[in-house]
């Protein structure tokens, strides 16, 4: 079974620095997807970058970028200029190429100092 | 284009009841998942439909049901709840479950609330 760990509950950054969140997952499989979702307190999950495991090229959205690193089953994302917005629980989570599940990592909380 | 529409958004429930959500998808997305989120055990999947049919199933006890209507709506029911069932419900659309890369859109969640 696949898991996603994600060790840090809580991480903290000033506003306009760059924070980097950890990921590491485990899998046998070699077809498969990585994703970062935001969940605001507002409560809906919002996709914030996705990365295919056959791609190479880190993912990259506007001020998120991915750090996937295959063979240490590891995806960090990195947050830069860190906006008040950007306050938020954060999930890693997988799917697998055989099927729809996400199995999500435990979360971290991110907060933004003015 | 609305979003993922979820309902009730809260509910209170007591013991031994049992419970029905509601969940409708962005129009013209076929597949529709449910997760259960709670502090303890974090966001686990519940199942998955699509096209009326149950596609993936979760480690979930047999009184966690659903299904889909032919308009791609979903429902998932809960029977003889139990103070553990207590969580924020979260429902998932997107348009096919393959290719794998296709985005899920989340709702807001129905916060189940059982005492």
């Amino acid at each position: 079974a696949q898991t996603v760990t994600q060790s840090q509950p809580e991480m903290s950054v000033q506003e306009a620095e760059t924070v980097t969140l950890s990921c590491t997952y485990d899998t046998s499989e070699s077809d498969y997807y990585l994703f970062w979702y935001k969940q605001p307190p507002s409560r809906q999950m919002i996709l914030v970058i996705r990365q295919e495991a056959y791609k190479q090229q880190n993912a990259t959205e506007n001020r998120f970028s991915v750090n996937f690193q295959k063979a240490a089953k590891s995806f960090s994302l990195k947050i830069s200029d860190s906006q008040l917005g950007d306050a938020a629980m954060y999930f890693c989570a997988y799917r697998s190429g055989a099927n729809s599940k996400l199995t999500f990592g435990k979360g971290i909380t991110l907060s933004v100092r003015p | 284009k609305a979003g993922v529409t979820q309902t009730p958004r809260y509910l209170i429930k007591t013991r031994g009841q049992q419970v029905t959500l509601s969940c409708s998808p962005i129009s013209g997305h076929r597949s529709v998942s449910w997760y259960q989120q709670t502090p303890g055990q974090g966001l686990q999947f519940l199942f998955e439909y699509f096209s009326e049919t149950q596609r993936n199933k979760g480690n979930f006890p047999g009184r966690f049901s659903g299904r889909q209507f032919s308009n791609s709506r979903s429902e998932m029911n809960v029977s003889t709840l139990e103070l553990g069932d207590s969580a924020l419900y979260l429902c998932a659309s997107s348009l096919d479950p393959r290719p794998m890369n296709t985005e899920a859109f989340f709702g807001q969640g129905t916060r189940l609330t059982v005492v």
